[in-house]
C-alpha cells in the first residue's frame, strides 16, 4: 500500500509555462483533493473531487485545473504559470466525504516558477 | 467564515519538559477538528479526529483535547522525535462537506 502518490517532487518551471502534477492513491478512496501551502497560511484548498467524473472548486481555484476520469488519479494542470505559483503542492485522499474521515496526503511537489 | 488559529507559532522544549499547544477555531457546526503532525519535507500525518466537546484521544506522549472553542494537544516527556510541525484543521457543517480549515501550524522543538 503506497497511499497517495505525488510526482515530480520537485519542479522548476519559467512564468507562462504549463505543467501537470501527477497524484495518484492506491487506497480506493472516493474523495481526493490538493491543497497549496505557502509560509505563514494555513493549507489552502485548490480543487476537489467526489468521485470519478465529478470535480469542484476549492478556496484558491484560478489558474488550475482538475480532471477524475478513475477513483485513483487526480492530476492538478497550471495552464500558464505565475511567479504566484511558487508553492509547495499538496494532494489528499479521504475513503468519503459524506462523513468527516480524515485526509491523508501525498509528501508534496515543490514548485518554483520563475 | 471558518477560522483556526493556533498558538504559540514556535516551542521550543527540553526532553521531558510537559506542555500544550492551542488551537482556537470558530466554525458553523463542526464536523470534526483534525490534528496533524507534519515533518520537514513531507506531507502532513493524521493523528487524531475529534468530534464533539469534552472528547479526549491519546496515543503515545500525545492527548487531544476538544471544547465548544478550543482544543489542546498535549504533549507528555516528549522526546527528541516528536519535533515536527503540528497543525489543526476544522471541518464545518456549511458550505462544502468536504473542507477543511487549517491553522498555520505550531513548530516545535524538542532538544536533549
Amino acid at each position: 500500500n503506497a497511499g497517495v502518490t505525488q510526482t515530480p517532487k520537485f519542479q522548476v518551471l519559467k512564468t507562462g509555462q504549463s505543467m501537470t502534477l501527477q497524484c495518484a492513491q492506491d487506497m480506493n478512496h472516493e474523495y481526493m483533493s490538493w491543497y497549496r501551502q505557502d509560509p505563514g497560511m494555513g493549507l489552502r484548498l485548490i480543487h476537489y473531487s467526489v468521485g470519478a467524473g465529478i470535480t469542484d472548486q476549492g478556496e484558491v481555484p484560478n489558474g488550475y485545473n482538475v480532471s477524475r476520469s478513475t477513483t485513483e488519479d487526480f492530476p492538478l494542470r497550471l495552464l500558464s504559470a505565475a511567479p504566484s505559483q511558487t508553492s509547495v503542492y499538496f494532494c489528499a485522499s479521504s475513503y468519503s466525504v459524506a462523513s468527516n474521515q480524515p485526509q491523508h496526503f501525498g509528501d508534496g511537489t515543490r514548485l518554483s516558477i520563475l | 467564515e471558518d477560522q483556526v488559529t493556533q498558538s504559540p507559532e514556535a516551542l521550543r522544549l527540553q526532553e521531558g519538559e510537559s506542555s500544550s499547544l492551542n488551537c482556537s477555531y470558530t466554525v458553523s457546526g463542526l464536523r470534526g477538528l483534525f490534528w496533524y503532525r507534519q515533518d520537514p519535507g513531507k506531507g502532513p500525518e493524521f493523528l487524531f479526529t475529534l468530534y464533539s466537546a469534552g472528547e479526549e484521544k491519546e496515543k503515545e506522549r500525545l492527548k487531544a483535547t476538544l471544547t465548544k472553542k478550543e482544543s489542546f494537544l498535549h504533549i507528555t516527556a516528549p522526546k527528541p522525535e516528536d519535533s515536527a510541525t503540528y497543525l489543526c484543521a476544522v471541518q464545518g457543517e456549511t458550505g462544502t462537506a468536504s473542507k477543511l480549515t487549517f491553522g498555520t501550524g505550531t513548530r516545535l522543538q524538542v532538544t536533549l
